[in-house]
């Protein structure tokens, strides 16, 4: 299995929900990760986990809140989001965290709508 | 900080060879250059990566020249499906024991019937 899930494909929230986002890959990766896409743009870091243990928090909002289970699943947890969170959120890991060496599997991500 | 810098857009015909090329004037010297494609709605697939010289495999090959400043994606006969956004990304600055890898802007390239 070389393929990364996400769930939901698509989420629509009001400011005052809460609500969760799913990932999960069985490829044996030890590192994961969070992106934020918006339309047009690159790619943007948010988190990485490195052995379930968070190693890169990119000055994201505490609305956002990672969490690491166990080695294959990694869940982003929203909170009292705002409308400019809008976006494509991504999912990816890779077998170790060699940085620019490693080759990192994305997933399709969730298409986040906030109203 | 090593920093890419790459065309915006490019537009090809279907059956052309396509190169892109990405600037990396300030790639360290244990740096990997790592080529990604994105399609609309979709996470980046990753396409080629290399250290120095030349790599090649089934989709794509990249050329770098020995000062590494600078890197060549080159698609052999594009097709429609080849339409997409292409990455190049270089390391960048290290953070809790992992060194962060940045994507550019992006290369949209659009193929032409």
């Amino acid at each position: 299995d070389t393929e990364v899930t996400q769930t939901p494909k698509h989420l629509v929230m009001g400011m005052t929900n809460k609500k969760s986002l799913k990932c999960e890959q069985h490829m044996g990766h030890r590192a994961m990760y969070w992106y934020k896409q918006k339309a047009k743009k690159p790619p943007e870091l948010m988190f990485v986990y490195s052995y379930e243990k968070l190693s890169i928090n990119e000055s994201v909002p505490s609305r956002f809140s990672p969490e690491c289970p166990n080695s294959s699943l990694l869940n982003l947890h929203l909170h009292a989001l705002q409308p400019e969170d809008s976006a494509l959120y991504l999912c990816a890991s890779s077998p170790s965290l060699a940085g620019g060496r490693s080759e990192q599997f994305f997933g399709p991500g969730t298409r986040l709508t906030v109203l | 900080l090593a920093k890419t810098t790459q065309p915006i857009s490019m537009d090809s015909y279907e059956g052309q060879e396509v190169n892109i090329t990405c600037s990396h004037n300030n790639i360290a010297t244990n740096d990997y250059i790592t080529w990604y494609q994105q399609f609309p709605s979709q996470g980046p697939r990753f396409i080629i990566q290399g250290y120095k010289t030349k790599v090649t495999n089934e989709v794509a090959s990249l050329f770098i020249p020995a000062d590494r400043k600078s890197s060549t994606l080159s698609l052999p006969r594009v097709s429609l499906s080849d339409t997409a956004v292409y990455y190049c990304l270089v390391g960048d600055q290290f953070s809790g024991g992992y060194q962060k890898v940045t994507f550019g802007i992006g290369t949209k390239l659009q193929v032409i019937p």
